[in-house]
């Protein structure tokens, strides 16, 4: 079983549309969570962290964290089309934190 | 823009030759990761270094190697360059905080080209 394991997509949803994201991790005792946004061709941008249960906000993006299903997602609301883009879930892991990356999902949002 | 840097933006190479990467890190950061990262992938973890000291090593054989300078800039150097060796190559750096929560900001990375 993968550490952390994402569905590659590709995602599809119309402008204006609420996207959703999904991650789930096999280690009970990961504490920490991060969502990385990926353009073609460039390097990742982190979006946010959550590392607490529940929600978290910030701007169009919200993060939602479960310990005891060991998932977290990602909500974008009022897609856009710059929003186009893999979205990479990451989980701190080993002696140096290191993260450890899901395969990433890719999402196009069509005008 | 992170203030992560990275040279150079791109580099072909031969199997068999060595080539070295550099990476500077954004200002007040005491910590570099390097990681691959193949086409359709996530990236995946090479090591680690925190105040010029190896601090942590992903799957990676030794011909993967790296350096941490005094101002916490850093070099991956690999030897023996082979056909899989080609990927992107992220460098990313951080500021231990406690329960893991510190940031790891990527710089532009290094895409590099094995032939």
């Amino acid at each position: 079983q993968k550490e952390v394991e994402q569905n590659s997509g590709p995602l599809s949803v119309p402008e204006g549309a609420i996207a959703s994201l999904n991650c789930t991790y096999s280690d009970r005792g990961s504490q920490s969570f991060f969502w990385y946004r990926q353009y073609s061709g460039k390097s990742p941008e982190l979006i946010m962290f959550i590392y607490s249960n529940g929600d978290k906000e910030d701007g169009r993006f919200t993060a939602q964290l479960n310990k005891a299903s060991q998932y977290v997602s990602l909500l974008i609301r009022d897609s856009q089309p710059s929003d186009s883009a893999t979205y990479l879930c990451a989980v701190p892991s080993g002696s140096a934190r290191q993260l450890t990356f899901g395969s990433g999902t890719q999402l196009t949002v069509l005008p | 823009e992170t203030g992560v840097t990275q040279s150079p933006t791109h580099l072909i190479k031969t199997r068999g030759q060595q080539v070295t990467l550099r990476c500077s890190s954004q200002s007040g950061h005491n910590t570099v990761s390097w990681y691959q990262q193949a086409l359709g992938q996530g990236p995946q973890f090479i090591f680690q270094y925190y105040r010029e000291e190896e601090n942590g090593r992903g799957n990676f054989p030794p011909r993967f190697s790296g350096l941490q300078f005094p101002n916490y800039s850093s070099e991956l150097n690999v030897n023996a360059l082979e056909l899989d060796d080609s990927a992107l190559y992220l460098c990313a750096s951080s500021l231990p905080q406690l329960a893991g929560t510190d940031t790891q900001y990527f710089g532009p990375g290094t895409r590099l080209t094995v032939l």
